[in-house]
């Protein structure tokens, strides 16, 4: 494990359905990242958020809805997705905000969208 | 806003030869550079960055890269790969006083041959 913890590592839902990926840290870090990884394309950055405050909405479609009720925890709640959207989420926790500190990443979710 | 080249798609190499992948960055500011690896089955995981200093930087696993800001680049070197490197690598930057996340790479996947 890495100290950032995703579930479920793997998910399977129809277009219609409603689903959530959960992150958690205990590292005592204060911002989460949400990340698109799919094939062939760089990482995808989603979502920022610092001290429990959305920084960055990288034009994600509101299909995507994130959530960062504490500095532990961040969820992004998935509703009417396309084909298109089946990838690999990866989140990711830093101490703060920009800065020399690297990311600690977690083993992402691989959403598979039918 | 920041972006990343990585030229190199899919590079395979024999054990023992020497290796080296590019970045290239976009942005007129100072910045931080990072590279990320990430073993098949594995999270992402940090392999060297920098942020000011010596622009030689040394990382784990023998590998290094340099900073040459002229160039904007921040290439990737190992004198001798091993078969073990097999993974895909992500260069990745921030703005140093934006405060912003790391922007990565679309990765260059490394093949070793044994």
């Amino acid at each position: 494990e890495t100290g950032v913890t995703q579930t479920p590592r793997h998910l399977v839902m129809g277009m219609t359905n409603k689903k959530s990926l959960k992150c958690e840290q205990h590292l005592g870090h204060n911002a989460m990242y949400w990340y698109k990884q799919s094939a062939k394309k760089p990482l995808e950055l989603m979502f920022v958020y610092n001290f429990k405050e959305q920084t960055e909405n990288n034009s994600v479609p509101s299909r995507f809805s994130p959530e960062c009720p504490n500095s532990s925890h961040l969820f992004l709640h998935l509703h009417t997705l396309q084909p298109e959207d089946s990838a690999l989420y990866l989140c990711a926790s830093s101490p703060y905000l920009g800065g020399e500190k690297d990311y600690t990443f977690g083993s992402g979710t691989r959403l598979t969208v039918v | 806003a920041q972006s990343v080249s990585q030229h190199n798609h899919h590079v395979i190499l024999s054990e023992a030869a020497s290796l080296e992948l590019g970045c290239n960055y976009s942005y007129g500011g100072t910045v931080n550079l990072f590279w990320y690896v990430q073993y098949p089955g594995q999270h992402l995981q940090l392999l060297l960055k920098y942020f000011s200093g010596d622009p030689l930087v040394k990382g784990i696993k023998g590998f290094e890269a340099e900073f040459i800001k002229s160039k904007f680049s921040f290439n990737l070197r190992k004198p001798s790969v091993q078969w073990s490197d097999t993974a895909e690598y992500f260069c990745a930057v921030n703005a140093r006083q934006a405060g912003t996340a790391l922007i990565f790479g679309k990765g260059t996947t490394l093949s070793v041959s044994s």
